[in-house]
């Protein structure tokens, strides 16, 4: 099935150190959203973004919608140990039905105390 | 916690067997969305439904059905079971009155053996 080029595939790094990841897809996209994926547990979402352009924050977390809204990214600063986990970037392509989310594979972050 | 919860959390089925998982939405939420998640990788759409009818389909052969029911909870029924169809399938329920936004059960991991 088709899937968002999603990068680095996996992080090593030191508890304080900010975190860069990022998505691209061949599409344009009307929405982005970040999830966070922990063992045996589903998706919780981080962010969601509507509009081109948009930045958003969560606490230490920040997106944005890429202009071209064909891209997406997620930082994330001052990383603590229970930031470890999957981040899957996931977006809705113009004409998907709603709940149709095409999921990037996925960013493994680990965190070293 | 999402307020979405999938049943059963864990189960093993031989392969040509059919299996039945089940999912009831957050509250008030009147979309559910199914997607099937192989080990390591992102989440695949496999279908939507919206007011007891399918109204979104992934890449998923026939085999793969579903329902809704008036109280918006869901089923998904895979038949003749094969061994690539071991996978975590996770329920994710949104809503118009909620912006549309996308929230994942913790799902149901399904073994073929």
């Amino acid at each position: 099935g088709q899937q968002l080029n999603q990068s680095p595939q996996s992080m090593f790094i030191q508890e304080g150190e900010d975190v860069s990841m990022n998505c691209t897809s061949s599409s344009i996209f009307n929405t982005w959203l970040w999830y966070k994926q922990d063992p045996g547990e589903g998706p919780v979402l981080l962010i969601a973004l509507y509009k081109a352009g948009e930045l958003t924050s969560n606490g230490r977390l920040t997106a944005q919608f890429g202009i071209t809204r064909k891209d997406s990214f997620l930082n994330i600063s001052a990383s603590i140990p229970s930031d470890v986990g999957i981040y899957f970037c996931a977006g809705q392509s113009v004409g998907g039905s709603q709940g149709n989310l095409i999921f990037g594979k996925g960013t493994k972050l680990s965190v070293k105390p | 916690e999402t307020g979405v919860t999938q049943s059963p959390t864990h189960l093993i089925k031989t392969r040509g067997q059919q299996v039945t998982l089940r999912c009831s939405s957050q509250s008030g939420h009147n979309t559910v969305s199914w997607y099937q998640q192989a080990l390591g990788q992102g989440p695949q759409f496999i279908f939507q439904y919206y007011r007891e009818e399918e109204n979104g389909r992934g890449n998923f052969p026939p085999r793969f059905s579903g329902l809704q029911f008036p109280n918006y909870s869901s089923e998904l029924n895979v038949n003749a079971l094969e061994l690539d169809d071991s996978a975590l399938y996770l329920c994710a329920s949104s809503s118009p009155a909620d912006g549309n936004t996308i929230y994942f059960g913790e799902g149901s991991w399904l073994t073929v053996v």
